[in-house]
């Protein structure tokens, strides 16, 4: 079985920018978390996201968004970005029964 | 609201010491609990899990984690540190159903040959 995997990697903008993060949760998995980590404010949860309707979210500003697709593959947006924006962004798919969270490697952003 | 303190931002043992990471945390209702491991450059992977029953937790690579509700603790403990186990390590709380996951700030365990 395939795990998460997120696209792309790494990538690299300026500020102002706007960024799209992909996430391809495990197959049968309807529930897709993200996550920010910084070296300063550690893990932080940004939204989580459930049969295409966001379930939860955490504080962050408006500037970041997500969806989620029928299949459920999960985008986040960033628009209008900002050097503290840089940081390593996790995404996590759910069991079915909801009590267990896979990781993807992550999608690493630096804005210059 | 939940919270997560993990004691030690580093911590150093020595290959083959016993390792003992230590946990609270603050939930208004009985919590998930969870180990996290993160390698560098790499996402978090689950070392152990606390929903429900009993509570020492068995996890991977020998670890092994004790919910104590008393003393609000889920410290992460091994008997015998190995090389491969230096990672950062961060324990997690849910409230049931699992849906929002608050980590702590993490620890940094260095093990000395």
């Amino acid at each position: 079985k395939a795990g998460v995997t997120q696209t792309p990697r790494y990538l690299i903008k300026t500020r102002g920018q706007q960024v799209t993060l992909s996430c391809s949760p495990i197959s049968g998995h309807r529930s897709v978390s993200w996550y920010q980590q910084t070296p300063g404010q550690g893990l932080q949860f940004l939204f989580e996201y459930f049969s295409e309707t966001q379930r939860n979210k955490g504080n962050f500003p408006g500037r970041f968004s997500g969806r989620q697709f029928s299949n459920s593959r999960s985008e986040m947006n960033v628009s209008t970005l900002e050097l503290g924006d840089s940081a390593l962004y996790l995404c996590a798919s759910s069991s079915p029964l909801g009590n267990e969270q896979f990781f993807g490697p992550g999608t690493r952003l630096t804005v210059l | 609201a939940q919270s997560v303190t993990q004691l030690g931002s580093h911590v150093s043992v020595s290959e083959g010491a016993l390792v003992l990471l230590r946990c609270n945390y603050s939930s208004s209702v009985p919590p998930y609990l969870f180990w996290y491991v993160q390698y560098p450059n790499q996402g978090l992977q689950l070392l152990l899990k606390y929903t429900t029953g009993a509570t020492l937790v068995k996890g991977i690579n020998g670890f092994e984690a004790e919910f104590k509700k008393s003393e609000t603790s889920f410290h992460l403990t091994k008997p015998s540190a190995h090389m491969s186990d230096a990672a950062e390590y961060f324990c997690a709380v849910s409230d049931p159903p699992y849906d929002k996951v608050i980590f702590g700030p993490g620890t940094s365990l260095s093990v000395i040959p």
